[in-house]
């Protein structure tokens, strides 16, 4: 268990709605990512948050959105949805801002499948 | 996006045997992570290097980051059933004061035969 939560496990839903996904680090961890897993681009950056702001963005589609709560729990919205949304999303967490841990730790990831 | 080349892309093997596995970058990385996957989870982490030339160990598993920091190896000795999974490398740019984005191999099946 890497300490990393993600709800839901599993998500089916339909073209052209909206979905949240929700990710709660490790405790103690500052920086959340998400990532996408499809069997044809593989694992894929697609946001950083560090400490509630925005840090690094990867190709994030324009209808997908995110942010980090205060808590620093995080939500990945995805909008528009169309069928090759279709793929695993993980998040990950690290302790970020220090200078001795570069290791992220990854959820059990949220399976969307858009029909 | 972009994928490391990693290779082989699977491998079959009985058990008892060593695998290697390396992954190559057109570009340097500050720090080499190795992930194991089984289906339908996350990736765990199996060991993270740091420097040049570093070689690291944990229990069974052994991975090198390159001289040139272009890439890294992971061998694993002595397999068992339970190895059987999906093996990714992924390196990463440090940029001060913050952890940046991970960029993934593009995965090593490995399959253990008991």
């Amino acid at each position: 268990d890497s300490g990393v939560t993600q709800t839901p496990k599993h998500l089916i839903t339909a073209t052209g709605q909206r979905v949240t996904l929700r990710c709660s680090p490790r405790s103690g961890d500052l920086s959340v990512y998400w990532y996408q897993q499809s069997l044809d681009q593989g694992l894929q950056f697609l946001i950083q948050y560090y400490n509630g702001e925005e840090r690094a963005k990867g190709n994030i589609l324009e209808r997908f959105s995110a942010q980090q709560f205060p808590d620093l729990h995080s939500e990945l919205n995805l909008s528009s949805l169309e069928l090759g949304d279709s793929a695993l999303y993980f998040c990950a967490s690290s302790p970020a801002g220090s200078d001795f841990s570069y290791e992220q730790y990854f959820g059990p990831g949220t399976r969307l499948t858009v029909t | 996006g972009q994928q490391l080349n990693q290779s082989p892309q699977s491998m079959f093997i009985q058990e008892g045997e060593d695998v290697s596995m390396n992954c190559t970058s057109s570009s340097i990385f500050n720090t080499w992570l190795w992930y194991k996957q089984d289906p339908g989870e996350g990736p765990v982490l199996l060991i993270a290097l740091y420097k040049a030339g570093e070689l690291t160990s944990n229990g069974r598993l052994t991975a090198q980051f390159g001289i040139t920091r272009k890439d890294s190896f992971l061998n694993i000795s002595a397999s068992i059933p339970s190895d059987v999974g999906i093996y990714f490398c992924a390196g990463q740019h440090f940029y001060g004061g913050a952890t940046n984005k991970l960029i993934f191999g593009t995965g090593t099946l490995l399959a253990v035969q008991p």
